[in-house]
């Protein structure tokens, strides 16, 4: 199994829900991410997870919420976001922390 | 600090070859990657430089001169799905960490 899956592949929410992006992954990996991409910009990194421990928070708000229940799988948890977090959320993993990355197809979300 | 350089946009026409640059500036230098990104969706590992010289995968090959800070993409034999966006990412080491930059990608537009 070669393959990182994201789920949903499209969220659309209001500024006051809560809701939760799923990434998984059956490669062994023991780095996993989360980046924010818009509209023809690049990836950008907002957490890593090595060996199931947060490594980097790229000074992202409190209203996203990462979690790591175990080696294969990654959440994201968000509240109470604003229309500017729309974006194409991105799940990675890697063999090891900062090593090739292996992209999930992504969350479109959009936030009303 | 970090600086990555790629052209925005470059347009090639079918059965051509393109070769697309990236120049960095940074304080660690790990290795190199690049990634394709079609349209609305993750990007795909293309490959990994770390030493200086040319790495050749079929009909991509990626370049890497670490003294002069700079890497290129060759792309032979052209095809309309080669349409995409190709992103450089440099991995620096920072404060006795690794991290993955991503450059702001080039979008490359395939003529028939």
């Amino acid at each position: 199994d070669t393959e990182v899956t994201q789920t949903p592949k499209h969220l659309v929410m209001g500024m006051t829900n809560k809701k939760s992006l799923k990434c998984e992954q059956h490669m062994g990996h023991r780095a996993m991410y989360w980046y924010k991409q818009k509209a023809k910009k690049p990836p950008e990194l907002m957490f890593v997870y090595s060996y199931e421990k947060l490594s980097i928070n790229e000074s992202v708000p409190s209203r996203f919420s990462p979690e790591c229940p175990n080696s294969s799988l990654l959440n994201l948890h968000l509240h109470a976001l604003q229309p500017e977090d729309s974006a194409l959320y991105l799940c990675a993993s890697s063999q090891r922390d900062q090593e090739t990355q292996y992209f999930g197809p992504g969350t479109r979300l959009l936030v009303l | 600090g970090q600086n990555i350089d790629q052209p925005t946009e470059m347009t090639a026409t079918e059965g051509a070859i393109v070769q697309i640059n990236c120049t960095y500036q940074t304080s660690g230098f790990n290795g190199l990657f690049w990634y394709q990104q079609h349209a609305g969706e993750a990007p795909t590992f293309l490959s990994y430089n770390v030493l200086d010289g040319l790495e050749e995968k079929g009909r991509f090959s990626s370049f890497l001169s670490r003294s002069k800070g700079y890497s290129y993409l060759l792309l032979k034999e052209l095809q309309m799905k080669d349409s995409a966006s190709y992103l450089c990412a440099v991995r620096d080491l920072v404060n006795r960490d690794d991290k993955i930059i991503f450059g702001k990608g080039t979008r490359l537009h395939i003529l028939p």
